[in-house]
């Protein structure tokens, strides 16, 4: 079955200090990958996508994730996180041929101590 | 070049009434997606569309809930006889060419 994890609800992360927000798939065709982040009462932002290629793929906000296929995993990473990066993040697969239907994670809700 | 706009933001609807949600893609954009967000959820696919063209209607509940994209004018979805279990956050997001989704602010439906 077609599916995206995302094992992480919350996470709370001092400002200032690195975030990784993990997402694991299961996908039977080549995987579209995509990480969007979402404001409080706003619609979604992409973020970064991962089509082909270079499997550390930069984005927008200075994040950046990494494809590994043998982990099914696109680990979204940020060095050093702001305050104003508290939103929920969602990650989302989707492949050629499925009219770019995504499956969605559940999001990971990141916390920002200041 | 405006974003995908949705209207309206928020709804409120009794239960039995229609509700209509409005999407308008952006420019140059052909290709619509309806996706909808229950609380502490991740968004499920509803319907994919073209102009005048159903594509994919695979995560559409079968029955009181349809949605359009005409030639002219917004992609509309349509709830008939809303229940409280409708209530959700609707996204609508757009395409030039069935790759990157563009994604509205979502409408908000409350069903009392």
């Amino acid at each position: 079955a077609q599916s995206v994890t995302q094992p992480d609800i919350h996470i709370t992360v001092s400002e200032g200090a690195s975030l990784e927000l993990r997402c694991n798939y299961s996908y039977g065709a080549t995987p579209y990958l995509f990480w969007y982040v979402q404001s409080p009462g706003q619609g979604l932002q992409l973020l970064l996508k991962y089509f082909s290629g270079d499997t550390l793929v930069q984005g927008i906000k200075g994040f950046e994730a990494e494809f590994k296929r043998s982990q099914s995993s696109f680990n979204l990473r940020k060095p050093s996180v702001h305050w104003s990066d508290a939103a929920e993040y969602f990650c989302a697969v989707g492949a050629r041929g499925s009219n770019y239907q995504l499956i969605w994670g559940a999001g990971t809700k990141l916390i920002i101590k200041p | 070049n405006a974003g995908v706009m949705q209207n309206p933001r928020h709804l409120v609807r009794r239960r039995g009434q229609e509700a209509r949600l409005r999407c308008s893609p952006m420019k140059g954009h052909s290709h619509v997606y309806w996706y909808r967000q229950l609380p502490e959820e991740g968004l499920k696919f509803m319907v994919y569309l073209q102009k005048e063209n159903i594509i994919d209607e695979s995560g559409m509940p079968k029955e009181r809930f349809s949605a359009e994209f005409p030639k002219e004018g917004p992609s509309i979805l349509r709830i008939q006889q809303v229940v409280r279990g409708d209530s959700a956050a609707y996204f609508c997001a757009s395409s030039p060419d069935g790759s990157e989704q563009y994604f509205g602010p979502g409408t908000r439906l409350t069903v009392t």
